[in-house]
């Protein structure tokens, strides 16, 4: 993997339900994965900041693990709520000077 | 609100023309990164400046340029427009010290339509 890539592209989820999607990036020159959360006209928030294998954080109903051997990371959202409705980015550094190659998203659409 | 403010938010311009986005970063923060997103790509790296300096450059034509003043507000100079450069522009900054993890936060964009 050259770039970092997010599936699926966009994904609908019933209220209630849980849902999982993917972060792949190039494992080499690895130094921390970001998550961000983006709502349309607003600013990208950021979720999360892993950097160690096995990593696995949480916010509430969103959580994340990373593996940096294989190069992946997945976001989780237990029981969806519309307000979770928002892409959600995912961008690699390679170093702590906080440049991102970021992934084109997964657009999440929760429907009540 | 993260901190980050960008202006203007809309700008609609003529081919050729020049523009100019302005960032001002959160206060404390050294690092200004300008992202570019176009349509149906990711979030594209611009360039980074660093207390002033220039620290990295990523995928800026020649026709782009950037500065970083001493009050630390950041410029994005896109100049001889064509239809193509019509994109939403982030900027982000952190403290960006080189130094352990770093987080940016991002201004909520200058959408550009070049006509």
């Amino acid at each position: 993997i050259l770039n970092v890539e997010q599936s699926p592209q966009s994904l609908h989820v019933q209220e209630g339900d849980s849902t999982n999607f993917t972060c792949s990036f190039p494992s080499s020159n690895f130094y921390a994965l970001h998550w961000y959360r983006w709502e349309t006209a607003k600013s990208p928030e950021a979720l999360f900041v892993m950097t160690l294998n096995g990593d696995e954080k949480k916010k509430g109903r969103i959580s994340a693990t990373l593996n940096t051997k294989e190069g992946y990371s997945y976001l989780y959202i237990k029981g969806s709520q519309p307000e979770d409705s928002a892409t959600y980015l995912c961008a690699r550094s390679t170093d702590s000077w906080g440049k991102f190659q970021f992934g084109a998203g997964t657009q999440v659409v929760v429907t009540p | 609100d993260s901190g980050v403010t960008q202006t203007p938010k809309h700008l609609i311009t003529a081919t050729g023309q020049r523009v100019t986005l302005r960032c001002s970063p959160r206060s404390g923060d050294l690092s200004v990164y300008w992202y570019q997103q176009s349509l149906d790509q990711g979030l594209q790296f611009l360039i980074q400046y660093y207390n002033g300096e220039e620290r990295a450059k990523g995928n800026i034509l020649e026709r782009f340029s950037a500065q970083q003043f001493p009050d630390l507000h950041s410029e994005l100079n896109l100049s001889s427009l064509e239809l193509g450069d019509s994109a939403l522009y982030f900027c982000a900054s952190s403290v960006g010290t080189g130094r352990g993890n770093t987080e940016a936060f991002f201004g909520q964009g200058t959408r550009l339509t070049v006509v």
